[in-house]
């Protein structure tokens, strides 16, 4: 079990530019979920994905965000025309969905701490 | 919608100290609630749960928490802090239940800072 990987651990972009990052989860985990945290503050959700079906969206993620898992495994995070207001943390959390339950616990990467300048 | 409140933003304290950590929380069902830690530039690790049953739950490092529902809290705490303790903490909570995609929701944090 290598826990989830997040890849890039750092960007650094320039206004307008478009970025993508990527998250591998545990790999028997099924749910698959993207939060960001700015500083000084906790993570807040965006996405969330059971197997390849991207099964809501919170309203931080606008137009210019797109995020896929397909065939169920890594997933990616877009944002199209970065602006100054993207620059955060961003987080992928992947829990196991247990036959007959629901394993609650998020385990979460490393983050991808995006500089937009 | 639920709500997740710590609070300190921050809290020092003496190296083999007691500390404690508050958390509020606020959902009227299938409350599910963790502590989360997280060191300079690095992700969150899961400290402890409370799902059910006993209020009392104990967590890696020495930490426990104490779930009570008619005070709506969930505080965490360590009978002695190390120096390595130092972290940012979070609180976070979720709903369980038919149709819950079972998102967290985090509270803003507490900077533990442990001195000599």
């Amino acid at each position: 079990d290598t826990g989830v990987s997040q890849d890039p651990r750092h960007k650094i972009t320039k206004r307008g530019q478009n970025v993508t990052f990527r998250c591998d989860p545990i790999s028997e985990h099924n749910r698959l979920y993207w939060y960001r945290q700015t500083l000084g503050q906790g993570p807040e959700f965006l996405t969330y994905f059971q197997n390849e079906a991207q099964l809501e969206k919170s309203r931080l993620l606008s137009d210019r965000f797109s995020a896929e898992r397909p065939k169920g495994s890594f997933s990616t995070l877009e944002i199209q025309r970065t602006e100054q207001g993207d620059s955060a943390m961003y987080l992928c959390a992947s829990s196991a969905g247990l036959a007959g339950g629901v394993s609650y616990e998020q385990y979460f990467g490393p983050g991808t701490r995006l500089t937009v300048t | 919608a639920q709500s997740v409140t710590q609070l300190d933003s921050q809290v020092p304290v003496f190296e083999e100290a007691p500390v404690e950590l508050r958390c509020n929380y606020s959902s009227s069902v299938s409350v599910y609630l963790f502590w989360y830690v997280q060191y300079p530039n690095q992700g969150l690790q899961l400290l402890l749960k409370y799902l059910s049953g006993s209020t009392l739950v104990k967590g890696i490092n020495g930490f426990e928490a104490e779930f009570n529902k008619s005070q709506t809290s969930f505080h965490l705490r360590k009978p002695s802090v190390h120096i390595s303790d130092t972290a940012e903490y979070f609180c976070a909570g979720g709903r369980g239940g038919g149709g819950s995609n079972y998102k967290l929701t985090f509270g803003k944090g507490t900077l533990l800072t442990v001195n000599p």
